[in-house]
């Protein structure tokens, strides 16, 4: 158990509306990442974050924005759904060691209908 | 440019059959590798993972993989399968700040 938690869990939303997925982590890790999962393309990079208000992109971050305004929480932004992003998004966090380990959250399930 | 590619996006064995789950990698530095399964509506757990030295590396549940660089690949095993381990599978390769994982296999365990 890495200490973390999504929210929410599932999700349905129609297309145009935000949403914000929350990822919240219990153990102080610098780093966070957004990924989504859709079959065939086993798991993307959405953003990361190596810190307080320090965000990156990653392979698919078209339409998703991120923010960081505590090292706890890790917030996913889409400004305006469409039916592309109806996804598992998953949260990971990356504890650090002799070889950084990444661990993950239980998943979003997001429709945008 | 780091890349993973998970040969098979199905496998079937039976019950008792040895597993065998492929991956090859691509990286332009030393690799961190890593097997993770993923059961339905759960999150991904990691199974194992090789850092440096030992190229056997044994993992949960009865699986190891073996490190090849010449081969550049990372196979997943179990010498006999269960019931139990029917899920989905990734490879995932470490560099910097991230992870690039595999399309995935779901492996199916026949009674």
């Amino acid at each position: 158990d890495a200490g973390i938690t999504q929210s929410p869990r599932h999700k349905v939303t129609e297309t145009g509306t935000p949403v914000t997925l929350r990822c919240h982590q219990t153990e102080n890790h610098r780093y966070m990442y957004w990924y989504r999962q859709d079959p065939g393309h086993g798991l993307r990079l959405i953003h990361y974050s190596y810190g307080v208000k320090d965000t990156d992109k990653g392979e698919v971050s078209d339409g998703y924005s991120v923010s960081r305004s505590k090292t706890e929480d890790f917030l996913l932004t889409l400004e305006s759904a469409t039916s592309s992003q109806t996804s598992v998004y998953f949260c990971a966090i990356r504890k650090q060691g002799l070889a950084d380990t990444i661990y993950f959250g239980e998943g979003s399930w997001l429709t945008v209908v | 440019a780091q890349s993973v590619t998970q040969l098979g996006s199905h496998v079937s064995v039976s019950e008792g059959a040895l597993v065998l789950l492929r991956c090859n990698y691509s990286s332009s530095v030393p690799p961190y590798l890593f097997w993770y399964v993923q059961y339905p509506n759960q999150g991904l757990q990691l199974l194992l993972k090789y850092t440096t030295g030992a190229t056997l590396v044994k993992g949960i549940n009865g699986f190891e993989a073996e490190f090849k660089k010449s081969e550049t690949s990372f196979h997943l095993t179990k010498p006999s399968a269960h019931m139990s381990d029917a899920a989905e599978y990734f490879c995932a390769l470490g560099a910097g700040n991230m992870l690039t994982f595999g399309g995935g296999t779901r492996l199916m365990v026949k009674p």
